[in-house]
């Protein structure tokens, strides 16, 4: 069974703090790919990063960076500086290859970043 | 260029009626994913179409049905629908290969009184 798990439900942190955003799979298969999408209250998920299973190489864009860890089966988010603009809910998501473009979600993690 | 359109923006049907969402994919994207999002939870997968036929299905009962027209917009059609149908419905397109990238629309906010 494919499972995405997104033990923080809610976030709170003042502006300019860096917060961290945790995400753990399960999967039995050995390729597949990791997501992350920002929904902001308008409801549209806006797509932020999308991982292979065989990079392991973390990435950094702008005041976001991603740490993937497959010993640890993690893929957390980190917002550098946050700002008020980042609050949104933030879903981690996973997709295995033989399942065509079928994405499963984590429950989401509700960022509040106060000025 | 458009993004993902999805209509209505908003829906109130009453129970036990029938429902009939749309989505418009990108230019160029052959793929269309539908998924179902309760308040407070993540996405649920209901079906995804590819050059007009049906590729994957979610756990969701028949009365849920959707199909892929020859321009690659797609329609979700939910019938008999109960109180618990009431969520967010947000299409996504995709680009082929599968795995890519998938954007979504800005969904439809369906009630169900």
């Amino acid at each position: 069974a494919q499972k995405v798990t997104q033990a923080q439900t809610e976030i709170s942190v003042v502006e300019k703090e860096d917060v961290t955003l945790d995400c753990v799979y399960e999967t039995r298969d050995t390729t597949y790919y990791l997501f992350w999408y920002k929904q902001p209250p308008s409801g549209e998920l806006v797509f932020l990063i999308r991982r292979n299973s065989f990079d392991e190489q973390n990435e950094i864009s702008g005041r976001y960076s991603w740490n993937f860890q497959k010993s640890t089966s993690s893929f957390n988010f980190t917002i550098t500086a946050s700002q008020v603009v980042d609050s949104a809910v933030y879903f981690c998501a996973l997709s295995a290859t033989n399942q065509g473009g079928k994405l499963i979600f984590g429950q989401g993690t509700e960022l509040s970043v106060k000025p | 260029d458009a993004g993902v359109t999805q209509s209505p923006t908003h829906l109130i049907k009453t129970r036990g009626q029938h429902v009939t969402l749309r989505c418009s994919p990108i230019s160029g994207h052959k793929s269309v994913s539908w998924y179902q999002q309760v308040l407070g939870q993540g996405p649920q997968f209901i079906f995804q179409y590819y050059e007009k036929e049906e590729r994957g299905r979610g756990n969701f009962p028949d009365r849920f049905s959707a199909r892929q027209f020859p321009n690659y917009s797609s329609e979700l059609n939910v019938n008999a629908l109960l109180l618990g149908d009431s969520a967010l419905y947000l299409c996504a397109s995709s680009s082929p290969p599968p795995n890519t990238e998938a954007f979504f629309g800005q969904g439809t906010r369906l009630t169900v009184v």
